[in-house]
């Protein structure tokens, strides 16, 4: 059964370090997503990637936040510097059609990669 | 702001009772609402979603009850099961997916 592949799965750092996850969306999807889900709430969207164009990262404090699909394909999300309110987990998702009036665009999701930061 | 309001924040049902998970909303361009069930560790997965149009829809155990007036969706769980002890997120759909905040059900054997 196809799956959406993130890692690393936990991650522990100090604050003001760097962190980078990675995710790898079902085959033949097109869109993209990263959620962040704080412990004890429902995911909130930070960036979606339709191919390797941004969508929507209105959302996505870039700051210290950037996210990256070079070639429509996989994605990386980077955080840096790391504070301590980042603790939580990114959700990477991905649908085979973009979210339009006519379109479901289901979400597929990962396993996640859970966040620390001391 | 909220834009899907979940309630309860959790919920703790005898084996083969009925688990009831209610969500509202505002937001009247919203065209599709899903259900998603996480289980520990895991991401969450697509359980069963409707569309306004629609006011029930049923798979097996599971039933939505969707009241357009109200700007209300539920979701029913019957003869509810150990193994559907989850968090269960409702979400509602305008160009992108607004989840609500959870609810952990226990099913005690």
């Amino acid at each position: 059964e196809a799956e959406v592949a993130q890692s690393p799965r936990y991650k522990i750092t100090e604050k003001s370090q760097a962190v980078a996850f990675w995710c790898d969306p079902i085959s033949g999807h097109a869109t993209l997503y990263w959620y962040r889900q704080i412990l004890g709430q429902g995911p909130e969207l930070l960036v979606q990637f339709q191919d390797e164009s941004v969508v929507d990262d209105s959302q996505l404090p870039k700051d210290r936040f950037s996210a990256e699909r070079l070639k429509g394909v996989d994605s990386t999300l980077k955080i840096q510097p790391a504070e301590l309110g980042d603790s939580a987990m990114y959700l990477c998702a991905s649908s085979l059609l973009p979210n339009t009036p006519s379109n479901t665009g289901e979400l597929f999701f990962g396993e996640g990669s859970r966040l620390t930061v001391l | 702001q909220q834009q899907v309001k979940q309630s309860p924040q959790s919920l703790i049902v005898q084996k083969g009772g009925i688990s009831i998970i209610n969500c509202a909303y505002e937001n009247t361009a919203f065209d599709y609402f899903p259900w998603y069930q996480q289980f520990p560790g895991k991401g969450p997965a697509l359980l069963i979603a409707i569309r306004p149009d629609v006011s029930e829809k049923k798979e097996g155990r599971f039933t939505i009850s969707f009241n357009k007036s109200a700007k209300q969706f539920s979701l029913h769980i019957m003869d509810s099961q150990p193994g559907d002890s989850a968090t269960y997120f409702c979400a509602a759909k305008y160009r992108q997916f607004y989840f609500g905040t959870g609810t952990s059900l226990t099913v005690i054997p």
